[in-house]
């Protein structure tokens, strides 16, 4: 039982490239995130897929495409890079059922440059 | 949408002392409120939560309260460790739509 997991561990990239994050998780669980986090800004949510089939825009959406390729697979695209979105990229999942709301479990995190 | 305010942004307290870190937010919907602890560079991981039907939570050393009415929840940490010391969050959520997080409390515990 793996939990989540993600890949790549780190990469850099130049301004204008393009790169998928991929994110996989054998839990179950109907609900799948992409967060980033820099620095002083705690973690904040770019895009969201509550069960398979369904995605739609968090807070901070822009430069971002994401794809729920089945229940497991939430990968996140970034079309054209910016040094702005040099950042530390968070996958989760969770179960929601309801009124009852589980943990979320995180992924070891993408390390992502772009100069 | 859901705003989380957390404070302090730093706190350093004495091994053996007492530890609380006070959030707030803004949507009278959020129904679930977590707390992740994050070792550095490392993946946030969840040490308590609560829900919007329960006042108060205990685990161990590890307490949250939650205030409905006034929005606001807090963590307490009593008889620090060393192994204490690290970023802890707050969250909040209303359902499946993801977590707001607050921006995080760097906590040093002093030998």
């Amino acid at each position: 039982n793996a939990g989540v997991t993600q890949t790549p561990k780190f990469q850099v990239l130049k301004t204008g490239q393009s790169m998928t994050l991929q994110c996989a998780q054998d839990m179950n669980h109907n609900s799948m995130y992409w967060y980033r986090q820099d620095p002083g800004m705690g973690l904040r949510l770019i895009y969201y897929s509550a069960s398979e089939g369904t995605t739609d825009k968090g807070e901070v959406p822009n430069g971002y495409n994401v794809s729920r390729l089945n229940k497991r697979e939430f990968s996140l695209r970034l079309e054209s890079a910016a040094p702005s979105q040099t950042s530390v990229y968070f996958c989760a999942s969770s179960t929601w059922a309801g009124a009852s709301y589980n943990e979320q479990f995180f992924g070891p995190g993408t390390r992502l440059t772009v100069l | 949408g859901e705003n989380v305010e957390q404070h302090p942004s730093t706190l350093s307290v004495q091994e053996g002392d007492s530890a609380v870190i006070k959030c707030t937010y803004s949507d009278s919907a959020s129904n679930y409120f977590p707390w992740y602890k994050q070792e550095l560079g490392k993946r946030p991981q969840l040490i308590i939560d609560i829900r919007s039907n329960v006042g108060e939570k205990k685990d161990q050393r590890i307490a949250v309260t939650l205030n409905k009415t006034a929005k606001h929840f807090s963590l307490h940490i009593t008889e620090t460790q060393p192994e204490d010391s690290a970023v802890y969050f707050c969250a909040a959520t209303r359902g499946a739509d993801g977590l707001t997080f607050g921006k995080g409390t760097h906590l040093i515990i002093q030998p």
